[in-house]
């Protein structure tokens, strides 16, 4: 069966400092991989998603890049974070149709 | 981006009560999906929709895929404590990228036992 995993689970880091967010999946091959973050409360916001090793699609102008160097792997990204790219960050996966599949996230602070 | 009115945005209810809840959209859908979300995890899908008119079924819950390709909703029978959390609607319009879900805002349901 199909699993996908998500590092770390909680993470506090300065403002201006980098960032570096793993998603990786396991039981399938070229899936579909979405990071998605979530402000304080609800809404699901679509930050980046992949059909594809190297073919990254961006939702929204941010201070976040995406990378996706192996098939079952996604990154997520940043140079210099700000207060404002606190949130919790879902990684998903889907076959080439069909529901998302989530991780258990990663919960951001920035200080 | 696009976004599917979802209501309520919360609920509170007696443990034992039904719950029911639900999706639109102005335009036509060919998927729909319900999630739930606990505090601190990721969604998790309850239903997949994938005919209109279509009614399915997962223990206490039930929902349906609309008639006219615009809405869904979820009920939820015999509600327990353990259904608290934040319930999501997703589809997937019929036209355009059929990678990118369009996603409710949630309902928040708290149970009172």
């Amino acid at each position: 069966s199909q699993t996908i995993h998500q590092w770390p689970a909680t993470l506090v880091q300065p403002v201006g400092s980098p960032l570096s967010l793993e998603c990786t999946v396991e039981g399938t091959s070229n899936p579909n991989l979405y990071w998605y973050r979530q402000a304080a409360g609800r809404g699901l916001q679509l930050l980046f998603y992949s059909v594809g090793i190297g073919q990254i699609s961006s939702e929204v102008p941010q201070n976040l890049s995406a990378s996706r160097p192996q098939d079952r792997q996604f990154i997520l990204s940043s140079k210099k974070l700000l207060l404002s790219d606190s949130g919790f960050y879902l990684c998903a996966w889907t076959g080439d149709q069909g529901p998302q599949h989530f991780g258990d996230g990663t919960r951001l602070s920035i200080l | 981006g696009q976004q599917l009115n979802q209501s309520p945005q919360s609920m509170f209810i007696q443990e034992g009560e039904d719950v029911s809840m639900n999706c639109t959209s102005s335009s036509i859908f060919n998927t729909w999906l319900w999630y739930k979300q606990d505090p601190g995890e990721g969604p998790v899908l309850l239903i997949a929709l994938y005919k209109a008119g279509e009614l399915t079924s997962n223990g206490r819950l039930t929902a349906q895929f609309g008639i006219t390709r615009k809405d869904s909703f979820l009920n939820i029978s015999a509600s327990i404590p353990s259904d608290v959390g934040i319930y999501f609607c997703a589809g997937l319009p019929n036209a355009g990228n059929n990678r990118k879900l369009i996603w409710g805002l949630g309902t928040s349901l708290a149970v009172n036992p």
